[in-house]
């Protein structure tokens, strides 16, 4: 079967930084994608790995492991408005297998 | 910047009807999905539409959905007899390569 697992909430401090670690076991790999969705709205593209190591954008860092099957969101200088679900995507052939989100809730 | 266009926003309709969503990709793109999202809930893939025909779908993707483009703009995805379970956010999204751009949605409320 296929299975994307991320926690289901998460809580930080405006300013700090949090990791939020995705594991999957799918049958096909063609990349691995990080989304952000705020409440009531589309899921905005934040990341894509598709081999082994860390690529940085800014604030936001994305990790991949192939072998482990894990990757993880790093978000640094955590700002209020980071509040939102963080989806976690793999890539099969054409389509998009979605984990259920993490909920990140900052905390002044 | 280019975005991708859904409409209606919000769509209300009786059991048994049929709906149609529309859905404007990015005009250069070449790749086409819909996804859904059931009320708090993730987000499933339906269907990925290229060279004018269906690439991949999902176990939901059942016979009482099609999608069509049937102009150079527009891509559309019809529920013919919605059921009570169809109510869902429908997300339209495009893409040239590996990123996909997701429009607003259209929000359906099958009553």
């Amino acid at each position: 079967g296929q299975n994307i697992d991320q926690p289901t909430e998460m809580t930080a401090t405006e300013g700090a930084i949090v990791q939020i670690n995705c594991t999957y076991q799918t049958s096909g790999f063609n990349g691995l994608f990080w989304y952000q969705q705020h409440a009531g709205e589309a899921p905005t593209f934040l990341s894509y790995n598709v081999l082994d190591g860390l690529e940085e954008k800014g604030r936001f860092s994305s990790f991949l492991s192939r072998s482990k099957g894990y990757s993880y969101l790093l978000l640094k200088e955590l700002q209020m408005k980071d509040s939102a679900s963080y989806l976690c995507a793999v890539s099969g052939n054409y389509q998009l297998i979605w984990g259920a989100g993490t909920k990140l809730i900052i905390k002044p | 910047e280019p975005e991708v266009t859904q409409t209606p926003s919000h769509q209300v309709t009786q059991m048994g009807q049929e709906v149609i969503l529309r859905c404007v990709p990015i005009s250069n793109h070449l790749y086409f999905y819909w996804y859904r999202q059931i009320l708090g809930q993730k987000v499933e893939f339906l269907v990925s539409f290229y060279n004018n025909e269906i690439s991949e779908k999902s176990e939901i993707f059942d016979d009482q959905f099609s999608v069509e483009r049937p102009d150079g703009s527009n891509f559309t995805l019809k529920i013919r007899s919605t059921k009570l379970e169809d109510s869902a956010m429908y997300f339209c999204a495009s893409s040239a390569s590996y990123e996909q751009y997701f429009g607003p949605g259209t929000r359906l409320t099958v009553t």
